[in-house]
């Protein structure tokens, strides 16, 4: 399976755990996005990174959240303390280059977090 | 801020006719839009896209139309078929300002048999 791959597709945590999750984008892509989805609303724009570079995380709540997408392994979003309100789903897209070249961003399936 | 809207939250059609969703968006920087597919527990899945230079892009069964003095995009599905009844997710990106998808809340399709 080339395509984006996320994990796990389900997470529950207890309300001040930590939730981790991961993100390998397809292959030869380089670029990583985050969107978070909400029920019943659009996706929202999170985070977008390159290879050990944060470009742009202007969708990221400013406080227990923080996303990496180091040299090696897969992009991680991990969210600290986590709060009923991050329940959600996640997503991760990749793209292999910038969209000046008006390629579109392929998905992975999503983590569905829950907090109890 | 709702920069890109879907204002018709469902839209039923009978197979084989044409399908129209629609979208409009506020913000005049973007210029590249694009229309995903998401079925339950899954992630979208592109469909078409169109550059603001264009007016029109065609793939098969799919069609985008762009009115940029509008500033109005529709999707047309024909014919449509049983499986394409999904959550359909209109997108644009501010070049300008780096790669990141503004989304519609999308409209849930329903393609009757």
């Amino acid at each position: 399976n080339a395509g984006v791959m996320q994990n796990p597709r389900h997470l529950v945590r207890r309300r001040g755990q930590e939730a981790r999750l991961r993100c390998s984008p397809m292959k030869g892509h380089s670029h990583v996005y985050w969107y978070r989805q909400l029920p019943e609303e659009g996706l929202k724009f999170m985070v977008y990174l390159q290879k050990e570079n944060i470009i742009d995380e202007s969708g990221m709540p400013k406080e227990r959240f923080s996303a990496e997408f180091p040299k090696e392994g897969p992009s991680i979003l991990r969210i600290q303390q986590v709060v009923r309100g991050d329940s959600a789903a996640y997503f991760c897209a990749s793209s292999p280059l910038r969209q000046e070249s008006n390629q579109p961003q392929h998905f992975g399936d999503g983590t569905r977090l829950s907090i109890l | 801020d709702q920069q890109v809207k879907q204002n018709s939250p469902s839209l039923s059609v009978q197979e084989g006719r044409i399908s129209i969703l629609n979208c409009d968006y506020t913000n005049s920087m973007f210029d590249y839009f694009l229309w995903y597919k998401k079925y339950p527990a899954e992630g979208p899945t592109f469909l078409i896209s169109i550059s603001s230079i264009k007016d029109k892009n065609e793939d098969g069964r799919f069609t985008v139309f762009l009115n940029k003095s509008a500033k109005h995009l529709s999707l047309h599905i024909v014919p449509s078929q049983p499986g394409d009844s999904a959550v359909y997710f209109c997108a644009a990106s501010p070049y300008s300002y780096g790669n990141k998808l503004v989304f519609g809340a999308g409209t849930i399709l329903r393609v009757k048999s």
